[in-house]
């Protein structure tokens, strides 16, 4: 069955420092997320992307971070310069026809630790 | 703005047992209703959905019913296996042209015993 895989599962950095997390979403979806979910908080929305381009994002992302479909295939989430209130689980969703179907398909997550 | 307020976790049942989570919204629009389900080791993946009032949404034995009077969406099940143990996640989108983001709340861990 087709999925949403992420990489790395987990990372580990110092603040200040640049990170880029990695998503491969299914192949024939056409709409792509992020969200996050820091510890015991709710999960929340940070971007959504379609037609090469961002449709939609919350005021959690600011310029520090930014997204990119680099080669048709992977999406990815960079966090120019960490702070240690970017610690939280990144979760990286796709869908055929976007969220309003709600049928959006979740990777496992990315953890990332900012020391 | 758009919430959605779950009953706080974690829950544990003995294996047969019938299972509410409770979950609760406020809205300004008219929001379609979700519940994801997270397995150990995996995504989020969509359980069950309700687009409109009175709907009932039901997927593997699970059900919700979409209560506008009430603003609830609460999850159900009868009886409970040790293979629902996850996290489960209830959200809403606001169905409004073009509105992409999925609201949820923070989750409900679910342990099953046998």
């Amino acid at each position: 069955e087709p999925e949403v895989t992420q990489t790395p599962s987990h990372q580990v950095t110092q603040m200040g420092q640049e990170v880029i997390l990695r998503c491969v979403p299914i192949s024939n979806h056409l709409y792509f997320y992020w969200y996050r979910q820091i510890l015991g908080q709710k999960v929340e929305f940070l971007v959504s992307f379609y037609n090469n381009e961002i449709s939609e994002k919350s005021e959690i992302f600011d310029d520090q971070f930014s997204v990119e479909r680099p080669d048709g295939s992977n999406f990815t989430l960079k966090i120019r310069s960490t702070k240690l209130e970017d610690s939280a689980m990144y979760f990286c969703a796709s869908s055929v026809l976007g969220a309003n179907t709600g049928e959006l398909f979740f990777g496992e997550g990315s953890r990332l630790t900012v020391l | 703005g758009d919430s959605v307020t779950q009953m706080e976790g974690p829950v544990t049942l003995s294996e047969e047992a019938f299972l509410t989570i409770n979950c609760t919204y406020t809205a300004t629009g008219y929001p379609s209703l979700f519940w994801y389900v997270q397995y150990p080791g995996e995504g989020l993946q969509l359980l069950l959905k309700a687009t409109k009032a009175d709907d009932k949404g039901s997927n593997k034995g699970f059900e919700a019913t979409y209560r506008k009077e009430t603003t609830s969406f609460h999850l159900e099940k009868g009886s409970v296996q040790v293979s629902d143990s996850a996290v489960y996640f209830c959200a809403l989108i606001d169905t409004n042209f073009g509105n992409e983001k999925l609201t949820f709340g923070t989750g409900t861990r679910l342990t099953i015993i046998p």
